[in-house]
Parts: structure tokens; sequence; C-alpha cells
């Protein structure tokens, strides 16, 4: 069975950082590209990035670019999303994602609240 | 705004057919096979029902199907069930190696 299960969500100032963990079993992690995406409170869904199966290539959505750095431990089964310069917008729940081919998600962590508020 | 178009809402009764649109452009719906679809009940987290187009995972029922005419997707759902009654986005790979989601269309069953 697969499982994403992710963690490090809070509340955080504007200007803060948080690190956001997804830990992966039941499936062959290292082979897989994976996605975080988000969904702020009563919006839809956002994708906020991706990475390859090595954590070589990255691609991110461009209110992120330069403050979201995403990044990932095959070792560990392990992905991760360091976010700085936190904003109100990024207010949105998390959700770490795999993806099946060209960018469609088969499998979804439970989510991950982040809150950037003062 | 998002980056692809659907309706904000629809409706149907129990055992007919509904279908949401999902609109884009060359750049993305027009011009790859790669859309998806997802169902997202209130609280829960979404679930993938369809794949390039129209293929559906194990284990989703065979009355969601989907299809693409040019820049518009669609999602049918026949046999319209109480518990269809959920939001759903559509997605679309896009030129240049980005993910774009439709802003939801929330299906109401009467």
């Amino acid at each position: 069975e697969v499982q994403l299960v992710e963690s490090g969500g809070g509340l955080v100032q504007p200007g803060g950082s948080l690190r956001l963990s997804c830990v992966a079993s039941g499936f062959n992690f290292g082979s897989t590209w994976m996605i975080w995406v988000r969904q702020a409170p009563g919006k839809g869904l956002e994708w906020v990035a991706d990475i390859d199966t090595d954590g070589r290539q990255k691609f991110y959505v461009d209110s992120v670019k330069g403050r979201f750095t995403m990044s990932r431990d095959n070792a560990k089964n392990s992905l991760y999303l360091q976010m700085n310069s936190l904003r109100a917008e990024d207010t949105a729940v998390y959700y770490c994602a795999t993806d099946l081919r060209w960018l469609q998600i088969d499998y979804w962590g439970q989510g991950a609240p982040v809150t950037v508020s003062s | 705004q998002s980056a692809l178009t659907q309706p904000a809402s629809v409706s149907g009764s129990p055992g007919q057919s509904i279908t949401i649109s999902c609109t884009g452009t060359s750049s993305d719906v027009g011009g790859y096979d790669y859309v998806s679809w997802y169902q997202q009940h209130p609280g829960k987290v979404p679930k993938l029902m369809i794949y390039d187009v129209n293929t559906r995972p194990s284990g989703v029922s065979d009355r969601f199907s989907g299809s693409k005419s040019g820049n518009t997707a669609s999602l049918t759902i026949s046999g319209l069930q109480a518990e269809d009654e959920a939001d759903y986005y559509c997605s679309s790979y896009r030129n240049g190696h980005t993910l774009v989601f439709g802003g939801g269309t929330k299906l109401t069953v009467l």
C-alpha cells in the first residue's frame, strides 16, 4: 500500500521559514518523480514544485521561485520542501504526491497545513 | 484566475449523466494527452479518477469517463449517485514543464 506521510507544517510569521517532510512507503520511491501541490483554504489546487528521481531536475511555480527549495533523500525515502520568506498567500495545505507520468498525480499524502500569519 | 477553465458548479439527479468541461489552450490541454481529473470530497484528499485524457485507474467506477476535443477536455459521470457529490478538478501538463489545474467544479446530486 502506498503511503505518503507529511510533517513539519504549522504557524509561522511572515518572512519566516518552514521545512516540510514527506516519508514515502509502499512503492519504489527512488524511481518516482515527486510533486508538491498546495490548496489554500476554500480554494483550488495549485502545483508548487516537482523533482526528478535523483534530485537533479527541479521545477517550481513562478510564485515560489527563489523562496522554496525541493529536495529528496532516496536512502531515506523522503521528500522535502524548504520554504523561506513565507508570505500570507503561502497559507495552504501542502500535499506530497507521486507523479504517475507527465505531472499526473496518482497518490496523495494527507496534507500538511501551513499558516503564515502574525 | 485559474489556468484551466471549469464551470463553478454542475448538478444532476440520481441516475442521470453530467459532463464537466475543462478549457485550456494549445499549450496545455490541446497540445498534450496528459489531462487528469481528480475528485475531492470535503475535508478529504484528492483522488485520481482519470488520467491520459480517458484512462481510469484500477478501482475507479466505469461510470466515470474522459474525453478531449481541441483545447477542451471533459469528464462525464453516468448513472449519478449520491456519493459522487464532490469537487472535481482537471489538470494538464503545459509547455515548459508546468502543471496547471482548473478552478474546480462543485457537483451537487439533487
